[in-house]
């Protein structure tokens, strides 16, 4: 198993440019979530899944929005990228039932808005 | 507003000293609080504790959870240099699996 992958690792975008970050799991884990890390901040969660067809907003929705189409799929999409949203992200995974806060996270990807 | 507060933010310590890392919660449906480990990548899983009074432990860590209070601790003893990191704390609520986490330890562990 691959666990828990994302693309790209690392991002450079200009200011108003739109892209999407991938999140893929071969776990078949009902949750997903995206979580931005922030020096002194934890990490915060922007947008989550508990599963196909169904998302919800975190702590931190504006100006990111999520789909879930597939149970392996989760993608982020920022729409007009601002420098507010330089930060870390990370994608998680996990199961139903009992063991569903046990979150698997993804490597991250570095995003740089200038 | 559902919060989780850990104490201290930093900490610098020797080999071989014991730590006690802090986390307070104030969540609504309160389901588990968890530890994780997180060493200039992704967060690896430490404990669940969703019982108050009961101690969970793996090797030098352990953690205890006293649901009267909101607090958890995380103690990790006869620490290594291995063992600097940030130690990040959250609270699962609701049946969603929606995760709140706290600020984060960065414990560094000098030889």
């Amino acid at each position: 198993n691959a666990g828990v992958t994302q693309t790209p690792k690392f991002q450079v975008l200009k200011t108003g440019q739109s892209m999407t970050l991938q999140c893929a799991q071969d776990m078949n884990h009902e949750y997903m979530s995206w979580y931005r890390q922030d020096p002194g901040m934890g990490l915060r969660l922007i947008h989550y899944s508990v599963g196909a067809g169904i998302t919800d907003q975190g702590e931190v929705p504006n100006g990111y929005n999520v789909s879930r189409s597939t149970t392996e799929d989760f993608p982020l999409r920022l729409l007009s990228a601002a420098p507010s949203q330089t930060s870390v992200y990370f994608c998680a995974s996990s199961a139903r039932q009992y063991s569903r806060y046990e979150q698997y996270f993804g490597p991250g990807t570095r995003l740089t808005v200038t | 507003e559902d919060k989780v507060v850990q104490s201290p933010l930093s900490l610098v310590v020797h080999e071989g000293d014991t730590v006690t890392l802090n986390c307070s919660y104030e969540v609504t449906n309160f389901r588990s609080l968890l530890w994780y480990k997180q060493e200039k990548k992704a967060p690896t899983f430490l404990f669940m504790l969703t019982s108050s009074g009961i101690e969970k432990k793996s090797g030098r860590l352990s953690s205890i959870l006293d649901k009267k209070e909101l607090f958890s601790i995380l103690n990790i003893t006869a620490t290594q240099t291995g063992d600097s990191a940030i130690y990040l704390c959250a609270v699962g609520s609701s049946n969603t699996g929606k995760l709140i986490f706290g600020q984060g330890t960065t414990l560094q562990v000098k030889p």
